[in-house]
């Protein structure tokens, strides 16, 4: 079945540092992939979404782009603040029948002023 | 206003007790979720209705029983539940399954 696999957190960083979080999925075709973004009390948020190979998605500053010859979507940000921290979920979704959001575990990050 | 929105945000209940967790979503999605998040697990996808018909139900206990009236409102009866079972229960919607998927913003339920 398809699955998703992130980078074990926690992950801690001081303002401005340089922010990647690894994620690789599998999946028999060629699914459309997500970043969700979970704030403390939160429920999850789309941050950004990648449909196709080389599509990049970004929002507010993250980025990520679909690849298809290594099966990942990493998450990026230049320089993270504070308001940054939460838990940060990849996911895929393959557009056929029965097919359900998969979910990676989340990685929770935290970063210091 | 949030397109899902989940009431209460916090529920304590005893494990007799009967209650209910409540979804509405305004987005005229035609597909509706309820997943559980418990500490140090991953998501797990509870049960699937679209046009207010269960699609799936992932061998989740009876004490769990939902119900979906209309396209826009999702319900979880709650019945004798364990401490096991306190958790993030978040409900989501999609314009149709197979799509992506809109959070609201849980209910913090505590057995006790």
């Amino acid at each position: 079945g398809d699955s998703v696999t992130q980078m074990e957190g926690p992950v801690t960083l001081s303002e401005e540092a340089f922010l990647t979080i690894n994620c690789t999925y599998t999946a028999t075709g060629y699914p459309s992939l997500f970043w969700y973004v979970q704030y403390p009390g939160e429920g999850l948020q789309l941050l950004l979404k990648a449909t196709k190979a080389d599509d990049k998605g970004s929002n507010k500053g993250f980025e990520a782009t679909y690849r298809k010859e290594t099966t990942s979507f990493h998450l990026e940000k230049g320089s993270v603040q504070v308001s940054d921290s939460a838990v940060y979920f990849c996911a895929s979704l393959q557009e056929t029948s029965g097919s359900r959001l998969t979910f990676g575990e989340g990685t929770q990050l935290t970063v210091n002023p | 206003e949030t397109g899902v929105t989940q009431t209460p945000r916090h529920l304590v209940m005893g494990m007799t007790n009967k209650k209910s967790l409540k979804c509405e979503q305004h987005l005229g999605h035609n597909a509706m979720y309820w997943y559980k998040q418990s500490a140090k697990k991953p998501l797990e996808l509870m049960f699937v209705y679209s046009l207010e018909e269960r699609v799936e139900n992932n061998s989740v206990p009876s004490r769990f029983s939902p119900e979906c009236p209309n396209s826009s409102h999702l319900f979880l009866h709650l019945h004798t539940l364990q401490p096991e079972d306190s958790a993030l229960y978040l409900c989501a919607s999609s314009w149709k399954l197979n799509t992506e998927a809109f959070f609201g913003q849980g209910t913090r339920l505590t057995v006790v």
